[in-house]
């Protein structure tokens, strides 16, 4: 059965410094997104992007984020200049227009 | 401000026993129910979605849905100790597209063999 794919599973970076994480939707999927999960609490949405363009963005989803579809697997969200408070798993999905499928998720420590 | 609120638990049910898991969003415009299940340390898992009011039935699980009432739940029938984990309910304001989802914060189910 297709599934997401995320990478790197675990990214521990220094305050100030630039991640990028990646993603492998389902390969008939037409839409994604990133979420994150802070330790302890809720999913939250970041944004969606669908026809190579964002759809939705959170109000988190500041200037400090970015999302690229770079070729027709990867879909990766860039952070620059990381903060402490960055740290927490971020998951990717995609879904054809219905139900969203997520990835195993990337876990972001920044130190 | 969209929210989605969910009893954090934990809730313990006996093994063979019914869960239930209640769920209420603040959304009216709200089209699209989603309960997903997550195991500590895990992404969320897909168990089943719901658009219409009335009941769904999938396996041992139930989800029920009331607009009126914004309401959702979900029923776990004949519970397993593989069913222990935390329950996320979503909601979406469409049924199809690109609308994003709204999680509660979930309710952690054990399930006691």
């Amino acid at each position: 059965e297709p599934e997401v794919t995320q990478t790197p599973s675990h990214q521990v970076t220094q305050m100030g410094q630039e991640v990028i994480l990646r993603c492998v939707p389902i390969s008939n999927h037409l839409y994604f997104y990133w979420y994150r999960q802070i330790l302890g609490q809720k999913v939250e949405f970041l944004v969606s992007f669908y026809n190579n363009e964002i759809s939705e963005k959170s109000e988190i989803f500041d200037d400090q984020f970015s999302v690229e579809r770079p070729d027709g697997s990867n879909f990766t969200l860039k952070i620059r200049s990381t903060k402490l408070e960055d740290s927490a798993m971020y998951f990717c999905a995609s879904s054809k227009g219905d139900t969203q499928y997520f990835g195993p998720g990337t876990r972001l420590t920044v130190l | 401000q969209k929210e989605v609120e969910q009893n954090s638990g934990p809730l313990s049910v006996p093994e063979g026993a019914i869960a239930s898991l209640n769920c209420t969003y603040s959304d009216r415009g709200s089209q699209s129910f989603f309960w997903y299940r997550q195991y500590s340390g895990k992404s969320p898992e897909l168990i089943m979605f719901i658009y219409s009011n009335g009941d769904k039935e999938d396996g041992r699980f139930t989800a029920q849905l009331n607009k009126a009432s914004q309401y959702v739940s979900l029923l776990i029938r004949d519970s397993q100790p593989s069913d222990s984990a935390t329950y996320l309910c979503a909601v979406r304001r469409d049924q199809t597209g690109a609308n994003n989802l709204f999680f509660g914060t979930g309710t952690r189910l054990t399930v006691i063999p």
